[in-house]
């Protein structure tokens, strides 16, 4: 079946930019998501990409879209405390109706 | 504000009990998903509804079974609640395909 993977964590200074990474098997997927999750709260959708774009940018997040290497990545710039979170990509393979795929989620880490 | 809405936030409950978990809607979709979280696993889908009084198995039905009889309305029920099932559970909905999920505040399970 479709996998989604990512790294578990990431630590980076404030002010720096993040870059969260993701890979994914299934190279008919439609859209490609990103979700936040803040602690004990549920996942909130920050941004999604269509599969015919290469990037796509919204304030300070920008999606980058690699079809070729199924790859996609989201960056944060000038990352402040309030980033502090989980981020999950997630993506929609053909067929699948409105069924996702989610990663492991990747926990970023904001140091002062 | 459009809504998914948890019943409980916390709830303790023992071993060999029967579990309700329910989840309300107010954005008439027409998709619903149960998922437990756990860490290093990431979500992982139990069960899903794309119409009122249908449902499909997910990726770990196994222990759980789920009820819809209102649009609005998904219900999560363990059987017999065992320890393997203490877990993060979020309730999500969505419109249609390549619409995002709209995600609940999540319901954290211990089973003692």
């Amino acid at each position: 079946g479709e996998d989604v993977e990512q790294s578990l964590f990431l630590s980076v200074r404030e002010g720096d930019s993040s870059v969260i990474n993701c890979t994914y098997t299934d190279s008919s997927s439609t859209y490609l998501y990103w979700y936040k999750q803040e602690p004990g709260a549920g996942l909130q959708l920050l941004t999604y990409i269509f599969s015919n774009m290469d990037m796509k940018q919204d304030q300070r997040l920008t999606v980058l879209l690699n079809k070729k290497d199924k790859h996609l990545s989201l960056r944060i710039a000038d990352t402040q405390t309030g980033d502090s979170a989980i981020y999950f990509c997630a993506d929609r393979p053909t067929g699948t109706a409105s069924k996702l795929t989610f990663g492991t989620g990747t926990r970023l880490q904001v140091t002062l | 504000d459009v809504k998914v809405t948890q019943s409980s936030r916390y709830l303790v409950k023992r071993t060999g009990e029967k579990v309700f978990l329910e989840c309300v809607q107010d954005m008439d979709h027409e998709n619903m998903f149960w998922y437990r979280q756990d860490p290093g696993l990431g979500l992982r889908l139990i069960y899903f509804s794309y119409d009122v009084k249908m449902k499909e198995k997910g990726d770990i039905p196994e222990g759980y079974s789920v009820s819809r009889e209102k649009k609005e309305r998904f219900s999560l029920i363990l059987e017999s609640a065992s320890t393997n099932q203490t877990s993060m559970y979020l309730c999500a909905s969505s419109l249609s395909a390549g619409h995002g999920y709209t995600f609940g505040s999540g319901t954290r399970l211990t089973v003692v």
